[in-house]
């Protein structure tokens, strides 16, 4: 889990709240992921950058909405999500696309 | 559709014996990870085989990929407590993204 950190590890908000996830990278990587695992379910790809350009959005629907400043540093910001998206949200990178990923340990969200 | 789906779900074994994960995909790939990830927590990169590849060998783990059969398996060998987890293979498609299976959950009784 060295290498890529999360912030906050737990977050707990209202439907009409509006919240950030943070994900940095030190690994000087390329590439950048936003996941969602819920509960027996497939780890399920929300966002993909690579140099800091969305290359892929998995039909996410548009109260996430992710920002990626630097090839460092990925954010996820929330509004009036629903309490079906209460899941644990991963970060990764990796040195490039196509190669392996390193992954964050996760903020774990409930949506109350 | 899910790409990579493991067999069996579960598995259940005693410390110093062998664990066998089985993966299928469905189209044609670029490369087939297999990744670990101990409960509630990150998940951690174990292998990449490439699909020219068919074996690959890290410390206790082999990994065997068969294109013609669209399909992977992971072998644990002289398995220790601290390989409970749940694995879970990946399939990359178009260098674009990895696509996840189901897992499998391995659980290592001493």
């Amino acid at each position: 889990e060295t290498g890529v950190t999360q912030t906050p590890r737990h977050l707990v908000m209202g439907m009409t709240n509006k919240k950030s996830l943070k994900c940095e990278q030190h690994l000087g990587h390329n590439a950048m992921y936003w996941y969602k695992q819920s509960a027996k379910k497939p780890l399920e790809l929300m966002f993909v950058y690579n140099f800091k350009e969305q290359t892929e959005n998995n039909s996410v629907p548009s109260r996430f909405s992710p920002e990626c400043p630097n090839s460092s540093h990925l954010f996820l910001h929330l509004h009036t999500l629903q309490p079906e998206d209460s899941a644990l949200y991963l970060c990764a990178s990796s040195p490039g696309l196509g190669y392996e990923q390193y992954f964050g340990p996760g903020t774990r969200l409930t949506v109350t | 559709s899910q790409q990579g789906e493991e067999d069996p779900q579960a598995l259940s074994i005693q410390e110093g014996e062998n664990a066998t994960m089985n993966c299928s995909y469905k189209t044609s790939i670029n490369n087939l990870q297999w990744y670990r990830q101990n409960s509630g927590r990150g998940l951690v990169h174990l292998i990449l085989i490439r699909s020219n590849e068919r074996e690959k060998h890290s410390g206790r783990l082999r990994v065997t990929l068969d294109t013609s059969k669209k399909s992977s398996s992971l072998l644990i060998t002289a398995s220790r407590a601290a390989d409970t987890a749940s694995y879970f293979c990946a399939t990359d498609a178009d260098f674009q993204k990895l696509v996840f299976g189901t897992g499998t959950r391995l659980l290592v009784s001493p």
